[in-house]
């Protein structure tokens, strides 16, 4: 198995254009969890879906945030317009919601610095 | 409180014995993990236990649990070099419609010689 894919890996811009990441779930898995890491806040949990339904998005800083899952295979998470403080490191994690251990997968991060 | 709470460093000898410590939140947690994040990488799940027992040992890890105190603890016998690393715990907080994991704000373990 290729595990969560990520894409880009790293994503440098300036600030007030939009940003796109990207996130391929394990086949299989119908939960899937977008993360953000910042030395000053740590790992946040920003939204996850479940069947491709959000479930939980109180996490996503404000309205210039916005997370899709079109399908079981594929998420997208923008930020439009990006500033300087979303820099961090964002984190796409899914699992399989039915097994009573749950595990998390987590892929390798897309690392942003905006400008 | 909200916070899942862990020291945020430990520094420890090759070969010797590593304990990193967490207190979690809510005590109808099921599930509680530890995961580890070498530098540039994700999280990788390093072990996890349920709440209905007091200790898990895989290998060189052994997972100690206290529900009553919330406390969850992770030991590392013989420590090497690579395990050098951040260390996350995290509980499985049970809320409607579906599970989520609360991560504690990571214990940077590093290994000396």
């Amino acid at each position: 198995d290729a595990g969560v894919i990520q894409s880009p890996r790293h994503e440098v811009t300036e600030m007030g254009q939009e940003v796109t990441l990207r996130c391929k779930p394990i086949s299989g898995h119908n939960s899937l969890f977008w993360y953000r890491q910042t030395m000053m806040r740590g790992l946040e949990l920003l939204i996850y879906f479940n069947n491709n339904v959000p479930i939980d998005d109180s996490g996503m800083p404000e309205d210039r945030f916005s997370a899709k899952m079109p399908n079981a295979s594929f998420s997208t998470l923008k930020i439009q317009p990006s500033e300087p403080r979303d820099s961090a490191v964002y984190f796409c994690a899914s699992s399989f919601s039915g097994r009573s251990q749950e595990t998390q997968y987590f892929g390798p991060g897309t690392r942003l610095l905006v400008l | 409180g909200e916070d899942v709470e862990q020291s945020l460093f430990l520094s420890v000898r090759e070969g010797d014995s590593s304990v990193i410590n967490c207190t979690y939140t809510d005590s109808s947690s099921t599930y509680l993990y530890w995961y580890k994040q070498e530098p540039g990488a994700g999280l990788q799940l390093l072990t996890y236990i349920f709440s209905n027992m007091d200790m898990k040992q895989d290998q060189r890890l052994t997972v100690l649990l206290n529900k009553k105190d919330k406390h969850l603890s992770l030991r590392i016998a013989d420590t090497q070099t690579g395990d050098s690393a951040i260390y996350f715990c995290a509980e499985r907080r049970i809320t409607g419609g579906g599970n989520k994991l609360t991560f504690g704000t990571g214990t940077q373990l590093k290994v000396e010689l």
